[in-house]
C-alpha cells in the first residue's frame, strides 16, 4: 500500500519551454504532498508543501511563479517548471505523507515517494 | 527547527561486515526520526521510523537503529552487508512549522560495500 507514482521519470526540454510533473497516490488520498529537488550527490531540498484544495507553501528562496504547483485533488499534484532555464536540471521528488490509520500525530506518520523526474534543459 | 546531521558523507564496508550509518538530530522536543534508502535515480524507500515507542527499531532488509536521547543520535546498523546494501541513506526529522509537519532530510551518506 501507499503507493506514489510520478510522471514523467526523465524529460529534456528546451530553454524557454514549460514542463508539468505528475504525482499521484494511487492507493490512499493524500491531502498534503511534498514537493523536493535534489543535485547530484546532495541531500534533498524541500521545495514546497502541496495541500489539496488550497495555494501551496513555498520555501524560503523558492519562486512560487516559477514552480507552478497545483494540487486539484486529494491523489493529484502537478509541478510545472514554467520558462525552464538550463539551470532549473536537477531530480524532482515528490511524495505523500502515508495515511495514518490509528489517528497518530501527522509528524510521526512516514513519506512515500515516487520515483522522481529527471529534468534536463538544453 | 529541527535537524539532523549525518556524519560520513561516505562509507565504505566489505560484505558481510557491520554496517553503521550515523546521524544525530538537534531537537528541542522528542522528535520523531525516520531512515531512508536511495538507489540510483529512484525516489526513496522507508527502512524504519521512531516515534517515542521502542528505542530499538527494527526495519526491513536487516536494518535497525536505536534511539539514544542522552547522545540525540539515531544511528543505523546492519550485522552483515550484502551488495545489494550499496545505496545513498537519509536521515529525516519531522519538524512542526507553520501548521504543518516537515521532513527535513540529512546530508546523506553513501555506502559503497566491497567484495
Amino acid at each position: 500500500g501507499a503507493v506514489v507514482s510520478q510522471h514523467p521519470s526523465r524529460v529534456i526540454c528546451k530553454s524557454g519551454t514549460s514542463v508539468k510533473i505528475e504525482c499521484r497516490s494511487l492507493d490512499f488520498q493524500a491531502t498534503t504532498m511534498f514537493w523536493y529537488r535534489q543535485f547530484p550527490k546532495q541531500s534533498l531540498m524541500l521545495m514546497a508543501t502541496s495541500n489539496e484544495g488550497s495555494k501551496a507553501t513555498y520555501e524560503q528562496g523558492v519562486e512560487k511563479d516559477k514552480f507552478l504547483i497545483n494540487h486539484a485533488s486529494l491523489t493529484l499534484s502537478t509541478l510545472t517548471v514554467t520558462s525552464a532555464h538550463p539551470e532549473d536540471s536537477s531530480f524532482y521528488i515528490c511524495s505523500a505523507r502515508a495515511p495514518s490509520l490509528t489517528g497518530a500525530v501527522k509528524g510521526r506518520t512516514a513519506l512515500h515517494f515516487g520515483n522522481g523526474t529527471r529534468l534536463t534543459v538544453t | 527547527a529541527q535537524s539532523v546531521t549525518q556524519l560520513g558523507s561516505h562509507v565504505s564496508v566489505s560484505e558481510g561486515a557491520l554496517v553503521l550509518l550515523r546521524c544525530n538530530y538537534s531537537s528541542s522536543v522528542p522528535p520523531y526520526l525516520f531512515w531512508y534508502v536511495q538507489y540510483p535515480n529512484q525516489g526513496l524507500q522507508l527502512l524504519l521510523k521512531y516515534t517515542s515507542a521502542a528505542t530499538l527499531v527494527k526495519g526491513i532488509n536487516g536494518f535497525e537503529a536505536e534511539f539514544k536521547k542522552s547522545e540525540t543520535s539515531f544511528h543505523l546498523t546492519k550485522p552483515s552487508a550484502h551488495m545489494s546494501d550499496a545505496a545513498e541513506y537519509f536521515c529525516a526529522v519531522s519538524d512542526y512549522e507553520q501548521g504543518t509537519y516537515k521532513y527535513i532530510f540529512g546530508t546523506g551518506t553513501r555506502l559503497k560495500v566491497l567484495a
